[in-house]
């Protein structure tokens, strides 16, 4: 079945440390996002990228890093810049007509 | 400003009774709406979607209502089931630039009380 996975689901992380989430999708889609979700608030746009080898800052863009060189993954770089990185992490893929679909998450605990 | 917010963070629901989530919108360039679903621990999942061209929208169980004039767009569930519990966000897209740009809400948690 196409759709979105994300991995780890659950990642643990020591301070000073960079950990990379890993997206992959088989939708197809050109548009890729992730987001970051914190208690009580809504998504925050971390970076996305419309096409192959192109990808833009998004609003909290701040310590993260990101690569796009295949249309199927968009692994997403916590650096050790990222000074409060403990969330739930969210990557989203689309055709471009609006509709986002979702990754189950990955959730990222700074010890 | 750009601002989705939510009138009621929280709503608690007797099964089958029907639910109303409610919505405002600030940007009145948004041309494109949506309602998602979010279970605990798992990514969001699209419900429908609306475009500003319409004001009424039906799928399978939910109606989403869109009032321009006030900035408002309502999810309507019936008969919700203990299934239905989670967070819905709504959200809207307009152009910025050159891109799209989603715009998020807080989401409201909904509650279903057997």
């Amino acid at each position: 079945d196409g759709g979105i996975t994300q991995s780890p689901k659950y990642l643990f992380r020591k301070e000073g440390q960079n950990v990379t989430l890993s997206c992959e999708q088989n939708l197809n889609h050109d548009a890729m996002y992730w987001y970051r979700q914190d208690p009580g608030q809504g998504l925050r746009l971390i970076y996305y990228s419309q096409i192959v080898n192109d990808f833009q800052k998004g609003d909290i863009a701040e310590g993260y890093s990101v690569s796009r060189e295949k249309k199927e993954s968009f692994p997403l770089t916590v650096t050790s810049a990222q000074k409060n990185p403990t969330a739930f992490y969210l990557c989203a893929s689309t055709r471009g007509t609006g509709e986002l679909f979702f990754g189950e998450g990955s959730r990222l605990t700074v010890l | 400003g750009e601002s989705v917010g939510l009138h009621l963070p929280t709503l608690s629901v007797q099964e089958g009774d029907n639910s109303i989530i409610n919505c405002a919108y600030s940007n009145s360039a948004s041309d494109y709406f949506i309602w998602y679903k979010q279970e605990s621990g798992k990514g969001p999942q699209f419900i429908i979607d609306i475009r500003s061209n319409m004001d009424k929208r039906q799928g399978q169980r939910v109606t989403v209502l869109l009032n321009k004039t006030v900035k408002h767009l309502s999810l309507q569930i019936a008969a919700t089931q203990p299934g239905d519990s989670a967070v819905y966000f709504c959200a809207e897209n307009m152009e910025a630039g050159n891109n799209r740009k989603l715009i998020w809400g807080l989401g409201t948690s909904l509650a279903v009380n057997p």
